[in-house]
């Protein structure tokens, strides 16, 4: 069947610049999950939705970062006014209710020049 | 929180021969363990996991152990092929839902 599908496969973008990143989990998975990894590293927690909200958003590196859920499938990562630093492979992953088990997709390679 | 270290940072080996690649974690809380293969560009791949009431779990040529005392938890592959090198992630889930990474093991398997 159909894995995490995420778009774009690559972002290029200016400084301060507003960047949307979409993810399509493995359909019928409740929890969805971001990540964010840096060249040369493992991937960080940033957000977790079960269902249309956010449960846990403790990973989100500030203000600048917002993600929604809002018919609990497709969900968005925004980011605005980018820096530099923001550049990095932004992970989605999926699983089911009451499952550890999470199914990452691609990744978006995103660079902010 | 959680901490994930993870040893060694590279591995060569030649094909036919074993790889270990090993974690330790600090929250004991933690009650799952999965292992990710990472290829150039993609995503990573679930390879194999196991819980904390397990102490050993095999897959064909891949194994995982678990010390719950020690905390710390290992994966061999056994027989490698080329086609088994790329990166390799451990992770744990404390008590809440996310995934805390190591630092991963880059592995070569040479012909």
């Amino acid at each position: 069947g159909a894995g995490v599908s995420q778009t774009p496969s690559n972002k290029v973008t200016e400084k301060g610049k507003y960047v949307e990143l979409r993810c399509d989990p493995i359909s019928g998975h409740t929890a969805l999950y971001w990540y964010r990894q840096s060249l040369g590293q493992g991937p960080e927690f940033l957000i977790y939705f079960q269902g249309t909200g956010a449960a846990d958003d403790s990973g989100l590196p500030n203000d600048r970062f917002f993600a929604v859920r809002p018919e609990g499938s497709v969900s968005t990562l925004k980011i605005q006014r980018t820096e530099r630093g923001d550049s990095a492979v932004y992970l989605c992953a999926s699983s089911s209710t009451g499952n550890n088990e999470q199914f990452f997709g691609p990744g978006t390679r995103l660079t902010v020049l | 929180g959680e901490n994930v270290e993870q040893h060694p940072s590279t591995l060569s080996v030649q094909e036919g021969d074993s790889a270990v690649i090993k974690c330790t974690y600090s929250d004991s809380a933690s009650n799952y363990f999965p292992w990710y293969k990472q290829e150039l560009g993609k995503g990573p791949q679930l390879i194999i996991d196991i819980r904390s009431n397990v102490g050993e779990k095999k897959d064909q040529r891949i194994a995982v152990t678990l010390n719950k005392t020690a905390k710390h938890f290992s994966l061999h592959i056994t027989e490698t092929q080329p086609e088994d090198s790329a990166v390799y992630f451990c992770a744990a889930i404390p008590n809440t839902d996310k995934l805390i990474f190591g630092t991963g093991t880059r592995l070569q398997v040479f012909p």
